[in-house]
This record gives C-alpha cells, sequence and structure tokens, in this order.
C-alpha cells in the first residue's frame, strides 16, 4: 500500500534558523507531489508542488526519487510559518485523490 | 478570490440519525472532492466526483456513505446512520481540472455522532 511518511509529528525552530520538513513517500510511477499547509484557524491550502518548481513564501522542495523523498526547506523561518504541514502525494493508481501525510506541527520560537 | 464554502460549521448528530453535509465549490470548477480528518489523525482521501459520478471512492467510503451535487452549486456528502466513529473534521475541496490543478479546500464542517 502507498504510504506517506513525516517523521516528525511536532518541530521547534527559532527565528531566523533554517527549516526542514520531512517527507517520505513510497511511489512506483512518477510522482505530482504537494505540500499543504494549514495555519491556525483557516483552512488547508497549497503551499507548493513539485511539478512547478516555484518557491511559495521562502519554501522550496526537492523530489529526490533516489531516496522517494520530497522534503521541505526554507532558509530562515519567520513565526508566521508555524503552522500545520502536510506533504501530499498523489493517489498511486489514479490522480483523482490526494493522500495526506500525518503533518508536521512547525513551531517557530520567536 | 472565490472560495469553497461548506455548511453547517458544526454539526451535532445522535448516533443512527441520518446528516448531509454541504458544500458550494467555486463555480467553474469541475472536480470535487470529501476528505475528512478524525481529531488527532491525519486528513484521509473520501470520495472523488466528476461529470456527476463518482470517480474514485476510498475504503471509508462505504455504503453509509453518498455524494449527490443536486443543482448547478451545492456538492453533499450524506452518512445514512451515523455511527460514533463518524465523528470528525468533514472538508470539501474542488479543482478545476482534477489533480493536476490545485484543490481549494473549504473550512470543514466538524461533525460529534453522540
Amino acid at each position: 500500500a502507498q504510504r506517506v511518511t513525516q517523521p516528525e509529528k511536532l518541530l521547534s525552530v527559532f527565528k531566523g534558523a533554517p527549516v526542514e520538513l520531512k517527507c517520505n513517500y513510497s511511489y512506483s510511477g512518477s510522482p505530482e507531489l504537494f505540500w499543504y499547509v494549514q495555519y491556525s484557524r483557516q483552512r488547508l491550502q497549497l503551499l507548493l508542488r513539485h511539478i512547478s518548481r516555484e518557491s511559495i513564501k521562502g519554501f522550496t522542495a526537492d523530489l529526490n526519487k533516489g531516496e522517494t523523498s520530497f522534503h521541505l526547506k526554507k532558509p530562515f523561518a519567520q513565526e508566521e510559518d508555524s503552522a500545520m504541514y502536510y506533504c501530499a502525494p498523489p493517489g498511486e493508481t489514479s490522480y483523482d485523490k490526494v493522500i495526506f501525510g500525518p503533518g508536521t506541527s512547525l513551531s517557530v520560537i520567536p | 478570490e472565490p472560495e469553497v464554502t461548506q455548511t453547517p460549521s458544526h454539526q451535532v448528530t445522535q448516533m443512527g440519525q441520518e446528516v448531509i453535509l454541504r458544500c458550494v465549490p467555486i463555480s467553474n470548477h469541475l472536480y470535487f472532492y470529501w476528505y475528512r480528518q478524525i481529531l488527532g489523525q491525519k486528513v484521509e482521501f473520501l470520495v472523488s466526483f466528476y461529470n456527476n459520478e463518482i470517480s474514485e471512492k476510498s475504503e471509508i467510503f462505504d455504503d453509509q456513505f453518498s455524494v449527490e451535487r443536486p443543482d448547478g452549486s451545492n456538492f453533499t456528502l450524506k452518512i445514512r446512520s451515523t455511527k460514533l466513529e463518524d465523528s470528525a473534521m468533514y472538508f470539501c475541496a474542488s479543482s478545476e481540472g482534477g489533480l493536476k490543478d490545485t484543490q481549494y479546500f473549504g473550512p470543514g464542517t466538524r461533525l460529534t455522532v453522540l
């Protein structure tokens, strides 16, 4: 069965420090990977997607097919980055669904 | 900016009762989804809907669940006979062109089954 793992349930970093949120997936095809974010009392929203290779709010994510990882990185964390982050590849057998990882709660300490 | 809306924000029901959760997707979107998140657990896919039919459903989406697009704007999730374990946050999402496009999520409906 397809699996998405985000090994850290909670991650705390100081403001200005680098951030890396880890994600590993099992997927046999060529995945389209997403990162979703949920800020406090807000809805889930797309943060970035692999295919567009864009950087949103300073975050980037590199797909490493060899390690089957899609870690999310930001060089300098800001307090407003505190949120729940979900790694999300598509379904292995179809493109009609997103499989969410368990999520990592990022807390940026001022 | 257009948003997905969901009503009600919180629904409390007795076990065995039927509930209907309502969603209004973004108007030009063609793909619709329901996800749920049990407290403390991850967001789980339930069902996707396109062209007036279910395109995929998960193991969770059993015969107790059904979805409908009764008119041009609403997208509903019905749970026929609720169980305690159906208590969760239910999120509706829509996208313009399937997974290749961004899925936009609603704020969620918190369902509490007593």
